[in-house]
């Protein structure tokens, strides 16, 4: 199958500081990632669409400015969080497809923690 | 909006128990619905995918059925070992041309005892 790559697969950082992770797919081309949250024992919760070339598409409750989203290239999006308080703390995972195809790839995730 | 369920939210099973976890969605518009694993403070393992007009997939013994009139989907174990141990997640996927966007379901903490 397709492959994602997510780096780091896990940070912490000082409250106030800025942190981004990166999302490659490594042997395709993807217009679309998207990007998730997942708190402690709770499920996946999708934050944003991000499209190469354009604007993110950012779910409802999910703070633009908080959260940058940035797809440069067909196979590099990344997220920064800025401005990290400790309630961000949480799993982030990115997921893509490979062009005609409809499974959805996932990266390793990124465990982040505030301090 | 689409919503996904899983029950029961946390299930415990001798081993070599067969068990069925259940999902179902909302929406019955869904491009294919998708079944991970996820072990403990780590990433998502991908196990079956059923494209929305397929009726079922099987890997080893896992086997996973989908009913979209009904919105139900449910994810058979075999002879359950405690290796089995983790969260199950469901995910209804919905294409939107270049990308699946999944909803996930709330999933299944599965714990197989010796």
């Amino acid at each position: 199958g397709a492959v994602v790559s997510q780096h780091p697969s896990w940070v912490i950082c000082k409250s106030g500081t800025s942190v981004k992770i990166e999302c490659r797919s490594l042997d395709f081309q993807a217009t679309t990632m998207f990007w998730y949250r997942q708190f402690p024992k709770q499920s996946l919760m999708l934050m944003a669409t991000s499209n190469e070339g354009s604007k993110a598409t950012y779910e409802q409750g999910v703070e633009k400015d908080k959260f940058l989203i940035n797809h440069a290239s067909l196979t590099l999006s990344t997220l920064t969080v800025t401005s990290a308080h400790p309630e961000d703390s949480s799993f982030y995972i990115c997921s893509a497809n490979p062009l005609r195809a409809t499974e959805a790839f996932f990266g390793q995730g990124t465990r982040l923690t505030v301090v | 909006k689409q919503e996904v369920t899983q029950i029961p939210a946390a299930l415990s099973v001798p081993e070599g128990e067969n068990l069925v976890l259940n999902c179902s969605f909302t929406d019955s518009a869904i491009y294919n619905l998708q079944w991970f694993r996820q072990d403990p403070g780590k990433g998502l393992t991908s196990l079956l995918l059923i494209q929305s007009s397929q009726r079922e997939q099987t890997s080893g013994r896992l086997n996973a059925s989908l009913d979209k009139s009904s919105g139900r989907s449910t994810l058979y174990i075999a002879a359950s070992q405690p290796g089995d141990s983790a969260t199950y997640l469901c995910a209804a996927s919905f294409y939107t041309g270049t990308a699946s966007k999944l909803t996930f379901g709330t999933g299944t903490r599965l714990q197989v005892m010796l």
